[in-house]
């Protein structure tokens, strides 16, 4: 019963490839949000949806592109990968905006 | 947007003794939030203290928080192996946008 869940768990793959990562929630709550990791632990929203509408985009390359086809999926579509796109991409969702986030496990991407 | 400035950046302790994790910030905040993530893992929310709190309890969790001195402090009290992890501060501010710290890295040696 994960309560979010994204999938793949890694992804190892070259630049210039398009991919996605998808997340899905089944807590019911209305905000889902996209993270990005890096190496050194650093944790830096990139996007936040409530109830399928984007609310927050931050300064993200516009190779990112977030879909959300309903409130319990948050999509994450990458084209053109660089190499600095390797981190871990986190999706959480919360019912109240910004608090008690549910996080999900994480994708390992990798671009070589 | 500011982020908490944790401190130590790693903490090494043995089974039983307590922890201590402080956290420095220099803008007003709304609430201040205690996270933990586990090696390759997702983070986990611990609690919340907001502006005008001063201490929150949790179990073995004791979180303060001065905003006159603008900081707050994370104590886990008879620390367990299972506890090590890595600790963050993540502030609320007035624009209601969340920041994360960079992250304790806590050590408990069984």
């Amino acid at each position: 019963d994960t309560a979010v869940s994204q999938t793949p768990k890694y992804l190892v793959t070259q630049m210039g490839n398009d991919k996605s990562i998808k997340c899905e929630q089944n807590l019911g709550h209305d905000t889902m949000y996209w993270y990005k990791q890096d190496s050194k632990k650093f944790l830096k929203i990139m996007f936040s949806y409530n109830n399928k509408e984007l609310i927050i985009n931050e300064t993200v390359p516009n190779r990112f592109s977030p879909k959300s086809p309903d409130k319990a999926h948050l999509n994450l579509h990458i084209n053109s990968l660089e190499l600095g796109d390797s981190a871990v991409y986190f999706c959480a969702s919360s019912q109240v905006q910004n608090y008690g986030y549910t996080f999900g496990s994480g994708t390992r991407l990798t671009v070589v | 947007s500011q982020q908490g400035e944790e401190d130590p950046q790693a903490l090494s302790i043995q089974e039983g003794e307590n922890a201590t994790m402080n956290c420095s910030y220099k803008t007003s905040i709304n609430n201040l939030q205690w996270y933990r993530q586990n090696s390759g893992r997702g983070l986990v929310h611990l609690i919340l203290i907001r502006s005008n709190e001063r201490e929150k309890h949790s179990g073995r969790l004791r979180v303060t928080l001065d905003t006159s001195k603008k900081s707050s402090s994370l104590l886990i009290t008879a620390s367990r192996a299972a506890d090590t992890a890595s600790y963050f501060c993540v502030l609320t501010g007035a624009n209601s946008k969340l920041t994360f710290g960079k992250g304790i890295t806590l050590s408990v040696r069984p």
